[in-house]
């Protein structure tokens, strides 16, 4: 079956400028997390939706990082007025149920570079 | 919060040779899994490990939580096992997410 996606693909744009990220997760994964993959580094968690439960947003850097998921469907993550720091490669992934017992399934990433 | 050391954090091997990777972490786990990047960035998990041991071909994996390391096999490395390989963890601490490794980076000579 189909895997998880993930559009755009690369994203460019100017400093200050909102960016909307998308993510399509495996048909019947009830978990879906956002990370962030900086240049040459390991990932770092975003936020977490399982469900209709409250996510998860422990993981967000600041303010300007807001997502949303409705029910066990697509999510967006959106960052306002970005920054220079902000450019990395966003991952989405996906798990049947919750990172205690299940695997993650990864997108292949939106990769954003802000000017 | 919880440390998730990998070693080597660079590898280079002659096609044909067996590695093995580590992973160490600071505190109780309830999951530990293994992934690949590749060099066009995607992401496979290799194995779902919490505890034991799991074979997958030419790679097998061994986590032993109780002394709170995990290690990956390559055997027969073939130049389409390079590229990064992380161990990442959910601390019992705190469930919902991974907590990633700094990675391995693997390149493999023909």
């Amino acid at each position: 079956g189909a895997g998880v996606s993930q559009s755009p693909s690369n994203k460019v744009t100017e400093k200050g400028k909102d960016v909307e990220l998308r993510c399509d997760p495996i048909s019947g994964h009830t978990a879906l997390y956002w990370y962030r993959q900086r240049l040459g580094q390991g990932l770092e968690f975003l936020i977490y939706f399982q469900g209709n439960s409250a996510p998860d947003k422990s993981g967000l850097p600041s303010d300007r990082f807001s997502a949303e998921r409705t029910g066990e469907s697509v999510s967006t993550l959106t960052i306002q007025r970005t920054q220079q720091e902000d450019s990395a490669v966003y991952l989405c992934a996906s798990s049947l149920g919750g990172v205690w017992t299940d695997t993650q399934y990864f997108g292949p990433g939106t990769r954003l570079t802000v000017l | 919060g919880i440390q998730v050391e990998q070693s080597p954090p660079d590898l280079i091997l002659q096609e044909g040779a067996n590695s093995t990777l580590r992973c160490n972490f600071s505190d109780s786990v309830n999951n530990l899994q293994w992934f690949h990047q590749n060099p066009w960035g995607q992401l496979i998990n290799l194995f779902y490990i919490p505890s034991g041991t799991k074979q997958n071909g030419r790679l097998s994996a061994t986590t032993v939580a109780t002394e709170r390391y995990s290690l990956l096999y390559i055997s027969s490395s073939q130049t389409t096992d390079s590229g990064v390989y992380f161990c990442a963890v959910a601390p019992m601490e705190y469930g919902n997410k991974l907590v990633f490794g700094a990675g391995t980076i693997l390149r493999v000579k023909s």
